[in-house]
């Protein structure tokens, strides 16, 4: 069965420097997709990324980037120019390419930002 | 557009009541599913439907039934509530099959069940 770990239960940047969030994983499945998804205080789950096991570059979405390792299996989530607005848990997630749509979820990261 | 809708919000029971979560979603998808989220644990899935009528276990179903009669609702049934349910739930769902493999699931906003 695939696992996920994120080793960082909390973690504080001052506003606009750089964070990086870890997450690793652990699978034998070649193909597969990787997600870090947004949960703020209003308990709502939001994507944030997703990168595809198939696709070498990285995935970037405006101040949030991705480095993927596949080889190490290793997912950071990094956000660059924090804003106060990033403040909430973070889960990684991993789902298989075949079958049903299940997400693995990790624990989590809790991100504070210091004004 | 309303998405998925979970009802209700907050819930109180006591140990040994029954009760149901229900989910809609108004987005024509086909996969459905719920999760469970704990502290320190993430979320984990509960159970999961392809499709009216097709249901399937995840990885805590016990104590947790399910049924998928339309498209629209898959409704979540705890036939005797027992504290370690304690718990926030989401309904998530999305397309089936998955067409280019990166179809993402759209959350409803959660629901805050206490077991006494």
């Amino acid at each position: 069965a695939q696992t996920v770990t994120q080793s960082q239960p909390e973690m504080s940047v001052q506003e606009a420097e750089t964070v990086t969030l870890s997450c690793t994983y652990d699978t034998s499945e070649s193909d597969y997709y990787l997600f870090w998804y947004k949960q703020p205080p209003s308990r709502q789950m939001i994507l944030v990324i997703r990168q595809e096991a198939y696709k070498q570059q990285n995935a970037t979405e405006n101040r949030f980037s991705v480095n993927f390792q596949k080889a190490a299996k290793s997912f950071s989530l990094k956000i660059s120019d924090s804003q106060l607005g990033d403040a909430a848990m973070y889960f990684c997630a991993y789902r298989s390419d075949q079958g049903a749509q299940k997400l693995v979820f990790g624990q989590g990261t809790r991100l504070t930002i210091n004004p | 557009n309303a998405g998925v809708t979970q009802t209700p919000k907050f819930q109180v029971l006591k140990t040994g009541q029954s009760m149901t979560l229900q989910c809609a979603q108004d987005m024509n998808h086909e996969y459905m599913s719920w999760y469970r989220q704990d502290p320190g644990m993430g979320l984990r899935l509960i159970h999961y439907s392809v499709g009216a009528g097709i249901t399937d276990q995840g990885e805590v179903p016990n104590g947790y039934n399910v049924s998928r009669s339309t498209t629209e609702d898959f409704p979540l049934r705890l036939l005797s509530a027992a504290p370690s349910q304690t718990s926030v739930y989401f309904c998530a769902s999305s397309y089936w099959p998955p067409s280019s493999g990166a179809n993402v699931l759209t959350f409803g906003a959660g629901s805050r069940l206490t077991v006494l």
